[in-house]
């Protein structure tokens, strides 16, 4: 089975600091995700990656940075959070880009 | 820009009966996505719809996918309880994303 993890469950970070949110899959896939999921927005994708050190903006990727130095591990900053970056992130990974998404358990981040 | 809209947003449904829920796309796309995410839990993928016409089903649980009607529909037989949850589609959209639908909360009642 393929296993998506993420480093933190739940996340309270202050205004201005800068956060890091981490992502691991052993499958070896070469696409990883990062959405945030909003009550009635959906998931909205943030940035995305098709290979090491490759990284592709999403729908919204404004305030967010991202990182992939090794394949199996993707991660996603926050350089100065802010109260409207509250939310649910969710981590995923594909095969392919046009295979099924494999999703982590999700972080809960709360911006004070 | 690629659009999906689901409906309903919410569907509280008796055990036994059965419903459809929709998802309407705005532009062609050739792959469709069906997930179920439980309360405070992540995505778990259920459907994957390819080709126009294309059906797949998994217990009381059947998706389709009219590429001509930019529509799929998840159609669930005689609800049980442990159907309720949030129901999303996703769409293929240019560049390999996937666009999400709002989702569907379903709630099964006895």
């Amino acid at each position: 089975d393929v296993k998506v993890t993420q480093s933190s469950r739940y996340l309270v970070k202050r205004t201005g600091e800068k956060v890091f949110l981490e992502c691991v899959q052993d499958m070896d896939h070469e696409n990883m995700f990062w959405y945030r999921q909003d009550p009635g927005l959906g998931l909205r994708l943030i940035y995305f990656s098709y290979d090491v050190k490759m990284k592709e903006k999403g729908d919204i990727p404004e305030g967010y940075s991202v990182s992939r130095e090794k394949k199996e591990r993707f991660s996603l900053i926050l350089e100065s959070a802010s109260t409207n970056q509250t939310s649910m992130y969710l981590c995923a990974s594909s095969l392919i880009l046009t295979d099924t998404q494999y999703f982590g358990p999700g972080t809960r981040l709360t911006v004070l | 820009e690629l659009k999906v809209e689901q409906n309903p947003l919410f569907l509280s449904m008796q055990e036994g009966k059965n419903y459809t829920i929709y998802c309407n796309y705005s532009t062609t796309s050739d792959r469709l996505y069906w997930y179920r995410q439980d309360p405070g839990k992540s995505l778990e993928s259920l459907f994957v719809l390819l080709s126009n016409g294309a059906v797949k089903q998994e217990g009381r649980l059947m998706a389709s996918l009219d590429t001509k009607a930019r529509l799929s529909t998840l159609h669930i037989t005689a609800a049980v309880h442990d159907l309720s949850a949030t129901y999303f589609c996703a769409v293929g959209g240019a560049a390999s994303k996937l666009t999400f639908g709002t989702g569907t909360r379903l709630q099964v009642t006895l």
